[in-house]
Parts: structure tokens; C-alpha cells; sequence
């Protein structure tokens, strides 16, 4: 069930450059999410997105910025990337109304900073 | 304080064990509950809502106390394959977004 991709899969990447990680759905849910997963915290929101232009910020937004110009699409960019964004990223859609609805979860990608 | 709290484990049970998983949560708000199964270098995926009359999905049963703030995850008859990390999952319903704050996971290994 490919209703949500994540790309790409694995990135090394140099301190202090930018980097954009790209989620593709074609489930055409609402509701978009980048999180982090990182040992002794677990998943942590960064940034999600309510609709089309419409994004807010999680728990753990500094450093990091998003844009969906289209309900298929939500970027997440490093502006300046740091060591401390080593971590194992995961994109999550879900549908827009229900308390019983969870979330669907994109492969993840795994970016290094070094 | 975490807003999810969850024993680390590993939980370490020979097949056929039935084993239990706990999980506070300190937003009294909260609105939806959930557990995810989570295997090594994958996605979370979702394994079952959570119900304030309990429900029952196979093996797998999960319980709400919305009074003590409290979750839990019962597995029976447990199989090698349901060796993974068990994640609490907790939305809250206020505001926008329908947010889910997860907590660290429980590892289960399942041993022959």
C-alpha cells in the first residue's frame, strides 16, 4: 500500500547546507505531518500541515520549515543543516475528521549530517 | 513530566507468553487512543484504536481508563513475529490538526 512515499530514502549531507525532503500522497487526505524519531524520545512533531498553504508548527520546529502548494506534496527543508538533525525522518498522512482515524506512515528517510 | 510514559522493556517472553503493556498519558483532554507496532528500521503502523469499553482485535486486546489516565495493550498466545516496539499513541483533539503525541515504545521480544 504506496499511498504515501517519502524521498529520498537515505541522504548524507555537510553541515551548513540545505537539504528538502519531499512526501507524496496519493490518498488525498488533508492532513500532513513530518516527525523525527530519534533513541530516548520517540516520534516528535516538526511541522504539519491542515490543507493546501495551511502548516503550522510541532513540538520541535526550529530549524526547519515546510511548504505544500499542492494536497499530494509536503516539503520539509533544513535551511542550514546541523549535526544535531541526524535523525530518521517520517512523513504521516491522515484523513480529516474522526477520533478513531490514526495515522499512515511514509517508509522514512534517514539523513546524516556530517 | 512526558506527555506519554512507557516502560522501555525489552520484554522478554517465550512464544505462547501473554504479555501485558502499560502506558500513561497526562493530557486529561485527550480524545483518541492508540497503539502502533513499530519493527526494526520501519514505519510505525497502526495496530489498533483504543475504546473506553475496551475492544478486542484477535490476540490483541487493549483497555482505556480515562480516570487514571491509562493504557493498556495485552497480547496472547504471543508469536515470534509479534517481536517489535509497541508504541502509545495519544491525539488531542483540541485545536487543529488532530495531533498525535507518541510515547518511546515498549520492545516485546518473543523468544522460541
Amino acid at each position: 500500500d504506496a499511498g504515501i512515499t517519502q524521498s529520498p530514502r537515505h541522504k548524507v549531507t555537510e553541515t551548513g547546507t540545505p537539504v528538502t525532503l519531499r512526501c507524496h500522497q496519493t490518498e488525498n487526505h488533508r492532513y500532513m505531518y513530518w516527525y523525527r524519531q530519534d533513541p530516548g524520545h520517540g516520534l516528535r512533531l516538526i511541522h504539519y500541515s491542515y490543507g493546501v498553504k495551511d502548516t503550522d508548527k510541532g513540538e520541535v520546529s526550529d530549524g526547519y520549515s515546510v511548504s505544500r502548494s499542492k494536497t499530494e506534496d509536503f516539503l520539509l527543508t533544513l535551511e542550514s543543516a546541523t549535526s544535531s538533525q541526524t535523525s530518521v525522518y517520517f512523513c504521516a498522512i491522515s484523513e480529516s475528521t474522526g477520533s478513531n482515524y490514526g495515522y499512515t506512515f511514509g517508509s522514512g528517510t534517514r539523513l546524516t549530517v556530517v | 513530566r512526558k506527555e506519554v510514559e512507557q516502560d522501555p522493556g525489552p520484554f522478554n517472553v517465550p512464544e505462547g507468553a501473554t504479555v501485558a503493556f502499560n502506558c500513561t498519558y497526562s493530557n486529561s483532554a485527550s480524545q483518541s487512543f492508540f497503539w502502533y507496532r513499530q519493527d526494526c528500521r520501519k514505519e510505525p503502523k497502526l495496530l489498533m484504536s483504543v475504546y473506553s469499553s475496551g475492544n478486542e482485535d484477535g490476540r490483541f486486546t487493549a483497555q482505556l481508563n480515562r480516570a487514571s489516565q491509562y493504557i493498556s495493550l495485552l497480547i496472547r498466545d504471543s508469536k515470534l513475529s509479534d517481536s517489535a516496539t509497541y508504541l502509545c499513541v495519544v491525539m488531542d483533539g483540541t485545536g487543529g490538526g488532530n495531533k498525535l503525541t507518541f510515547g518511546t515504545g515498549t520492545q516485546l521480544k518473543v523468544e522460541l
